[in-house]
Protein backbone atom coordinates (compact mmCIF):
# COMPACT_ATOMS: atom_id res chain seq x y z
CA UNK A 1 0.00 0.00 0.00
CA UNK A 2 0.63 4.01 -0.28
CA UNK A 3 1.89 5.33 2.82
CA UNK A 4 3.49 8.24 4.15
CA UNK A 5 4.86 9.45 7.54
CA UNK A 6 4.93 12.39 9.66
CA UNK A 7 5.21 13.24 13.31
CA UNK A 8 1.99 14.09 14.81
CA UNK A 9 3.00 17.36 16.65
CA UNK A 10 5.87 19.30 17.06
CA UNK A 11 7.05 22.35 19.31
CA UNK A 12 9.72 24.95 19.15
CA UNK A 13 10.70 27.83 20.21
CA UNK A 14 10.35 31.23 18.86
CA UNK A 15 13.48 32.04 16.62
CA UNK A 16 14.97 28.54 16.66
CA UNK A 17 15.07 25.71 13.83
CA UNK A 18 12.75 23.09 13.64
CA UNK A 19 13.12 20.26 11.38
CA UNK A 20 9.78 18.31 9.88
CA UNK A 21 10.64 15.20 8.87
CA UNK A 22 8.10 12.71 6.32
CA UNK A 23 9.14 8.97 4.79
CA UNK A 24 7.02 7.93 2.11
CA UNK A 25 6.51 4.17 0.48
CA UNK A 26 4.42 4.80 -2.89
CA UNK A 27 3.98 3.34 -6.11
CA UNK A 28 6.12 5.76 -8.27
CA UNK A 29 7.25 9.30 -7.86
CA UNK A 30 6.77 12.04 -9.10
CA UNK A 31 7.65 14.75 -6.79
CA UNK A 32 6.74 15.53 -2.67
CA UNK A 33 5.12 18.72 -1.76
CA UNK A 34 5.13 20.54 1.10
CA UNK A 35 2.38 22.58 1.90
CA UNK A 36 1.08 24.89 5.04
CA UNK A 37 -2.22 25.12 6.86
CA UNK A 38 -3.18 27.19 9.38
CA UNK A 39 -6.20 26.24 11.45
CA UNK A 40 -9.74 26.77 9.40
CA UNK A 41 -7.68 27.66 6.28
CA UNK A 42 -7.16 26.11 3.15
CA UNK A 43 -3.28 24.40 2.89
CA UNK A 44 -0.95 26.79 0.74
CA UNK A 45 2.12 25.88 -1.26
CA UNK A 46 5.65 25.63 -0.07
CA UNK A 47 7.56 23.79 -2.10
CA UNK A 48 8.06 20.59 -4.60
CA UNK A 49 11.43 18.61 -4.94
CA UNK A 50 11.63 15.89 -7.64
CA UNK A 51 15.37 15.71 -7.48
CA UNK A 52 17.17 14.93 -4.34
CA UNK A 53 19.03 17.95 -2.40
CA UNK A 54 18.10 20.60 -1.36
CA UNK A 55 15.62 23.45 -2.24
CA UNK A 56 16.04 26.78 0.08
CA UNK A 57 13.17 29.04 0.09
CA UNK A 58 13.83 32.29 2.03
CA UNK A 59 13.76 30.66 5.18
CA UNK A 60 11.98 27.61 4.65
CA UNK A 61 13.89 24.67 2.88
CA UNK A 62 12.89 20.97 1.82
CA UNK A 63 15.21 18.37 1.25
CA UNK A 64 15.01 14.88 -1.07
CA UNK A 65 16.39 11.78 -0.62
CA UNK A 66 14.49 9.47 -3.24
CA UNK A 67 16.69 6.46 -2.20
CA UNK A 68 15.51 6.83 1.04
CA UNK A 69 12.30 7.83 0.46
CA UNK A 70 12.73 10.58 2.69
CA UNK A 71 12.22 14.10 2.89
CA UNK A 72 12.36 17.43 5.53
CA UNK A 73 11.22 20.54 6.18
CA UNK A 74 13.19 22.80 7.80
CA UNK A 75 12.51 26.18 8.64
CA UNK A 76 15.11 28.58 10.57
CA UNK A 77 14.03 32.09 12.66
CA UNK A 78 11.36 30.57 13.47
CA UNK A 79 8.03 33.33 14.19
CA UNK A 80 4.75 33.19 15.76
CA UNK A 81 2.90 32.91 12.35
CA UNK A 82 4.72 29.65 11.47
CA UNK A 83 2.36 27.58 13.86
CA UNK A 84 0.38 25.50 11.89
CA UNK A 85 0.07 22.06 10.20
CA UNK A 86 2.69 21.11 7.71
CA UNK A 87 1.27 18.40 5.00
CA UNK A 88 3.63 16.18 3.38
CA UNK A 89 1.99 14.59 0.10
CA UNK A 90 3.54 12.63 -2.60
CA UNK A 91 2.55 12.85 -6.20
CA UNK A 92 2.34 8.79 -7.25
CA UNK A 93 2.97 7.37 -10.82
CA UNK A 94 -0.72 8.01 -11.97
CA UNK A 95 0.11 11.97 -11.02
CA UNK A 96 -2.29 11.63 -7.75
CA UNK A 97 -1.61 13.23 -4.75
CA UNK A 98 -0.62 10.96 -1.43
CA UNK A 99 -1.05 13.21 1.49
CA UNK A 100 0.15 12.78 5.11
CA UNK A 101 -1.58 13.11 8.07
CA UNK A 102 -0.30 16.00 9.03
CA UNK A 103 2.85 17.82 11.67
CA UNK A 104 1.03 20.63 14.32
CA UNK A 105 4.01 22.62 14.78
CA UNK A 106 3.51 24.41 18.00
CA UNK A 107 5.79 27.40 18.18
CA UNK A 108 6.56 29.24 22.09
CA UNK A 109 7.73 32.38 23.11
CA UNK B 1 0.85 31.52 -7.67
CA UNK B 2 -2.56 30.57 -9.37
CA UNK B 3 -5.91 31.49 -7.80
CA UNK B 4 -8.75 29.57 -7.07
CA UNK B 5 -11.74 30.80 -5.58
CA UNK B 6 -14.49 29.31 -3.90
CA UNK B 7 -17.92 29.99 -3.08
CA UNK B 8 -19.63 30.22 -0.60
CA UNK B 9 -16.90 30.12 2.15
CA UNK B 10 -20.00 29.21 5.02
CA UNK B 11 -23.14 27.68 4.35
CA UNK B 12 -25.38 26.81 7.23
CA UNK B 13 -28.10 24.28 6.27
CA UNK B 14 -31.05 22.23 7.82
CA UNK B 15 -31.02 18.13 7.30
CA UNK B 16 -32.72 17.04 4.24
CA UNK B 17 -31.43 20.33 1.67
CA UNK B 18 -29.43 20.41 -0.67
CA UNK B 19 -26.04 22.69 -0.83
CA UNK B 20 -24.00 23.77 -3.81
CA UNK B 21 -19.99 24.79 -3.79
CA UNK B 22 -18.29 26.13 -6.56
CA UNK B 23 -14.81 26.12 -7.60
CA UNK B 24 -13.37 28.35 -9.44
CA UNK B 25 -9.95 28.93 -11.10
CA UNK B 26 -9.88 32.71 -11.56
CA UNK B 27 -6.40 32.70 -13.92
CA UNK B 28 -5.78 29.38 -15.74
CA UNK B 29 -7.47 26.80 -17.21
CA UNK B 30 -7.61 23.80 -14.64
CA UNK B 31 -7.45 20.32 -16.28
CA UNK B 32 -7.98 18.53 -13.39
CA UNK B 33 -10.05 19.51 -9.99
CA UNK B 34 -10.05 18.08 -6.95
CA UNK B 35 -12.61 17.82 -4.01
CA UNK B 36 -11.35 16.95 -0.13
CA UNK B 37 -12.91 16.73 3.18
CA UNK B 38 -11.19 17.96 6.32
CA UNK B 39 -12.58 16.86 9.49
CA UNK B 40 -11.37 18.65 12.66
CA UNK B 41 -8.04 18.19 13.41
CA UNK B 42 -8.11 15.41 10.80
CA UNK B 43 -5.75 15.56 7.59
CA UNK B 44 -7.23 16.11 3.92
CA UNK B 45 -9.12 13.47 2.65
CA UNK B 46 -9.72 13.09 -1.07
CA UNK B 47 -13.20 12.98 -2.15
CA UNK B 48 -13.25 12.99 -5.78
CA UNK B 49 -10.86 14.18 -9.34
CA UNK B 50 -12.44 15.21 -11.89
CA UNK B 51 -11.39 15.77 -15.23
CA UNK B 52 -13.38 18.55 -17.39
CA UNK B 53 -15.71 17.06 -19.68
CA UNK B 54 -16.22 13.82 -18.14
CA UNK B 55 -17.68 11.82 -14.95
CA UNK B 56 -15.62 12.32 -11.66
CA UNK B 57 -13.80 9.68 -10.06
CA UNK B 58 -14.59 8.92 -6.26
CA UNK B 59 -12.39 7.23 -3.83
CA UNK B 60 -14.01 4.81 -2.27
CA UNK B 61 -16.34 4.97 0.63
CA UNK B 62 -17.24 8.40 -0.76
CA UNK B 63 -20.73 8.30 -2.46
CA UNK B 64 -20.95 9.31 -6.13
CA UNK B 65 -25.17 10.08 -5.46
CA UNK B 66 -24.83 12.02 -2.96
CA UNK B 67 -22.11 14.39 -3.43
CA UNK B 68 -22.16 15.22 -7.20
CA UNK B 69 -19.62 16.63 -8.59
CA UNK B 70 -19.95 18.56 -12.12
CA UNK B 71 -17.06 20.13 -14.31
CA UNK B 72 -18.83 22.09 -16.53
CA UNK B 73 -15.58 24.27 -17.86
CA UNK B 74 -11.84 24.55 -17.40
CA UNK B 75 -12.11 26.56 -14.95
CA UNK B 76 -15.54 25.96 -12.50
CA UNK B 77 -16.24 22.95 -10.96
CA UNK B 78 -19.26 22.39 -8.49
CA UNK B 79 -20.09 19.89 -5.70
CA UNK B 80 -23.55 19.34 -4.56
CA UNK B 81 -24.23 17.67 -1.18
CA UNK B 82 -27.62 16.26 -1.73
CA UNK B 83 -30.11 15.77 1.50
CA UNK B 84 -27.29 16.70 3.75
CA UNK B 85 -27.36 15.16 7.36
CA UNK B 86 -25.47 16.63 10.27
CA UNK B 87 -22.82 14.05 9.80
CA UNK B 88 -21.66 15.57 6.39
CA UNK B 89 -20.83 19.23 8.63
CA UNK B 90 -17.04 18.95 7.41
CA UNK B 91 -14.55 21.60 5.52
CA UNK B 92 -14.72 21.02 2.08
CA UNK B 93 -12.17 22.46 0.15
CA UNK B 94 -11.55 22.16 -3.53
CA UNK B 95 -8.26 22.30 -5.56
CA UNK B 96 -7.12 22.73 -9.48
CA UNK B 97 -4.24 21.86 -11.02
CA UNK B 98 -2.60 21.72 -14.89
CA UNK B 99 -3.64 23.68 -17.17
CA UNK B 100 -2.84 26.72 -19.22
CA UNK B 101 -3.12 30.80 -17.82
CA UNK B 102 -5.72 32.91 -19.38
CA UNK B 103 -3.83 35.64 -19.69
CA UNK B 104 0.13 35.47 -19.84
CA UNK B 105 2.12 32.86 -21.00
CA UNK B 106 1.34 29.04 -21.17
CA UNK B 107 2.12 27.60 -17.88
CA UNK B 108 1.32 23.81 -16.99
CA UNK B 109 1.78 22.49 -13.54
CA UNK B 110 1.03 19.18 -11.38
CA UNK B 111 1.01 21.44 -8.27
CA UNK B 112 -2.66 21.76 -6.70
CA UNK B 113 -4.11 25.21 -5.71
CA UNK B 114 -6.39 25.08 -3.28
CA UNK B 115 -9.15 27.30 -2.53
CA UNK B 116 -10.11 29.25 0.54
CA UNK B 117 -12.82 26.01 1.24
CA UNK B 118 -15.94 26.25 2.70
CA UNK B 119 -17.30 25.30 6.18
CA UNK B 120 -20.86 23.53 5.94
CA UNK B 121 -22.74 23.04 9.15
CA UNK B 122 -25.81 20.91 8.71
CA UNK B 123 -28.57 21.17 11.39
Amino acid sequence: GQNIDQPTEMTATEGAIVQINCTYQTSGFNGLFWYQQHAGEAPTFLSYNVLDGLEEKGRFSSFLSRSKGYSYLLLKELQMKDSASYLCAVMDSNYQLIWGAGTKLIIKP
Amino acid sequence: GAVVSQHPSWVICKSGTSVKIECRSLDFQATTMFWYRQFPKQSLMLMATSNEGSKATYEQGVEKDKFLINHASLTLSTLTVTSAHPEDSSFYICSASGGERITGEAKFSYEQYFGPGTRLTVT
